[in-house]
């Protein structure tokens, strides 16, 4: 059982925009940052949102991040395939004293 | 180019000790903290410890304490992560990963290619 809760899937067809959540805590979401990671199969995962809503280089702007109190919400919009992966939600937790990750969100492009 | 290099895959027999290199290049090794997360077959990304390589620090989550150990080699800007007393539950592509910014960041902005480790009789 993950700290961090997500949906397993979510799915969307081309050009939709879909939300995938993120649910925590005070200990975690509710008083750090929240990061995004993008998982194509087979391979490493990769950052995709850092400190809630900022976009690394390289990273489109069809991928946005929110939080509101102890949850967080990965937003993409403009669905195509190549964005058919695992994603994950991240944050430190103080009660535990180390980084914590949600179970995971399947996206199908369908 | 900042490159996170890790060492091959195994196979080890349950009771074992396996231990992962992570070669890095291409900036300055003891800036950063470098973590290792775990992630079986099918399943999620499982955080199992840090080492800070400039003084050799480690934190180590509850779930691998005692079974887990993470060094850092300054000399050759390599990280190691050793797991004992292998059981078939550790079946998993074991990633290491550099952590942006202090201690309660989880901005991994950087991962290695991942190595996978197969526990089996």
């Amino acid at each position: 059982q993950s700290v961090l809760t997500q949906p397993p899937s979510a799915s969307g067809t081309p050009g939709q925009r879909v939300t995938i959540s993120c649910s925590g805590s005070s200990s975690n979401i509710g008083s750090n940052f929240v990061y995004w990671y993008q998982q194509l199969p087979g391979t490493a995962p990769k950052l995709l949102i850092y400190t809630n809503n900022q976009r690394p280089s390289g990273v489109p702007d069809r991928f946005s991040g929110s939080k509101s109190g102890t949850s967080a919400s990965l937003a993409i919009s403009g669905l195509r395939s190549e964005d058919e992966a695992e994603y994950y939600c991240a944050a430190w937790d103080d009660s535990l004293r180390n980084p914590v990750f949600g179970g995971g969100t399947k996206l199908t492009v369908l | 180019e900042v490159q996170l290099v890790q060492s091959g895959a195994e196979v080890k027999k349950p009771g074992s000790t396996v231990k992962i290199s992570c070669r890095v290049s291409g900036y300055n090794f003891i800036d950063y903290y470098m973590h290792w997360v775990q992630q079986a077959p099918g399943k999620g990304l499982e955080w199992m410890g840090l080492v800070d390589p400039k003084d050799g620090e480690t934190i180590y989550a509850e779930k691998f304490q005692g079974r887990v150990t993470i060094t850092a080699d300054t000399s050759t800007d390599t990280v190691y992560m050793d797991l004992s007393s292998l059981r078939s539950d550790d079946t998993a592509v074991y990633y290491c990963a550099r952590s942006h910014g202090g201690l309660g960041e989880c901005q991994f902005d950087n991962w290695g290619q991942g190595t996978l480790v197969i526990a089996s009789s």
